[in-house]
């Protein structure tokens, strides 16, 4: 069936460092693919999308490029604040029809002043 | 628009108590979601609805889990009866679904089930 896997967690950087999170997924035809962030006690808010391929979403300084030969979306940002500290999720609808995401386990990103 | 909204924010019960929870989507929202969220498994959909009839329950993990849409503007879950393992924080998202694929997220429920 349909998955998303990212790269375990938990990611520690420092302030202005560069970030990637990497995100592989397997589906068939061409997904919607999202980046979800989850700061703490709140619930998940949608950080960008991309819903073909070689697509970018982009959002606050954050971007993933849709790359169907890799089945990849991975999340990057050039230089992180301590603001962006929040569990970050990978996700992707099926092409076709169906409303169900499916999400990958999260990464907790912590940023150190 | 205040979002969706959630109640209680937590929960404490006896195992083999009877749990509900409590979701009100954004108004005009076709779609409506339950997710469980633990450290174990991740976020894991339970159940969806659209326009309250429920499209998707693959999700539900056995029959003490039920939920019911009784109107546009609310939706329960009920864990009946509630074991240790139900313990989680559950997610009510909605959505208008179609070209509009965000999904918008209430703040959560934190069930803990001793």
């Amino acid at each position: 069936g349909d998955s998303v896997t990212q790269m375990e967690g938990p990611v520690t950087l420092s302030e202005e460092a560069f970030l990637t999170i990497n995100c592989t997924y397997t589906a068939t035809g061409y997904p919607s693919l999202f980046w979800y962030v989850q700061y703490p006690g709140e619930g998940l808010q949608l950080l960008l999308k991309a819903t073909k391929a070689d697509d970018k979403g982009s959002n606050k300084g954050f971007e993933a490029t849709y790359r169907k030969e890799t089945t990849s979306f991975h999340l990057e940002k050039g230089s992180v604040q301590v603001s962006d500290s929040a569990v970050y999720f990978c996700a992707l609808r099926k092409q076709g029809g169906s409303e169900k995401l499916v999400f990958g386990k999260g990464t907790k990103l912590t940023v150190n002043p | 628009d205040a979002g969706v909204i959630q109640s209680p924010r937590h929960e404490v019960t006896e195992m083999g108590q009877e749990v509900t929870l409590r979701c009100k989507p954004i108004s005009g929202h076709d779609y409506l979601f339950w997710y469980r969220q633990t450290m174990m498994r991740g976020l894991e959909l339970l159940i969806y609805f659209n326009n309250n009839v429920p499209i998707d329950d693959s999700g539900m993990p056995e029959d003490r889990f039920s939920a019911k849409m009784p109107n546009a503007s609310f939706s329960t879950l009920k864990i009946q009866p509630s074991e240790p393992r139900d313990s989680a924080v559950y997610f009510c998202a909605s959505s208008l679904g179609g070209l509009s694929y965000e999904q918008y997220f209430g703040p959560g429920t934190r069930l803990t089930v001793t």
